[in-house]
């Protein structure tokens, strides 16, 4: 079983729906990252997170320590959000990342 | 800021040549990361320095690899000899302070070797 899961693994949605990738991991964590990959392979990182809601623009993230689940939602979705989504664990060690599987998201228009 | 800078971007070699992969970390950034990335196994860890120095070398696949940082700027992996398991896209992040801050990532390296 992997520690960090992601869920979808694939989405596919119309433009302007609103969009939500989850992610949960079983170990202890002190952040959690959500980044952004590009079909040309470039990765951004999107939001670093340990409690609490960031919101960037259309991209909110959440994050519930107690439940070790973390969300990213998009609002108004459109075809440029249509990339991978991973998410990463950070644990105690304080650099490694544990690295979620990604969810691929298309947004048609 | 130029962000991450890799080099090249891509590389075509034969099974047994030396491959060296560079990196330019975000300046002022003092944590830099080395990463490969498969559709097999997805992003996985090779090196971490900090300040320079190697941390944690654990990810390093083999013998074949090295990877240094003689200097706050400049960083190269390099893979002796190379075979065609070995390709992948290799992506290097830097961070202001350890893996505790947000990495960023250069466009990576895209690696086949024949």
């Amino acid at each position: 079983k992997n520690e960090v899961e992601q869920s979808p693994q694939n989405l596919t949605a119309q433009e302007g729906e609103f969009i939500t990738i989850n992610c949960s991991y079983s170990v202890g964590i002190s952040a959690l990252h959500w980044l952004q990959q590009h079909p040309g392979g470039g990765i951004v990182s999107l939001f670093m997170l340990s409690s609490g809601k960031k919101k960037h623009g259309r991209l909110i993230a959440t994050i519930n320590i107690q439940e070790k689940h973390s969300s990213l939602h998009i609002t108004a979705s459109h075809p440029r959000d249509s990339a991978v989504y991973i998410c990463a664990a950070l644990m105690d060690s304080n650099y490694q990342l544990i690295w979620g599987a990604g969810t691929k998201l298309i947004i048609k228009p | 800021d130029a962000g991450v800078i890799q080099s090249p971007r891509h590389e075509v070699t034969e099974m047994g040549q030396e491959v060296t992969l560079r990196c330019k970390p975000i300046s002022g950034h003092n944590s830099l990361f080395w990463y490969r990335q498969t559709m097999m196994r997805g992003l996985e860890l090779l090196i971490y320095f900090n300040n320079n120095v190697p941390i944690d070398d654990s990810g390093m696949p083999e013998d074949r690899f090295s990877a240094k940082m003689p200097n706050a700027s400049f960083s190269t992996l390099k893979i002796q000899p190379s075979e065609p398991r070995d390709s992948a896209v290799y992506f290097c992040a830097s961070s202001i302070r350890g893996g505790a801050y947000e990495q960023y990532f250069g466009p990576g390296t895209r690696l086949t070797v024949t």
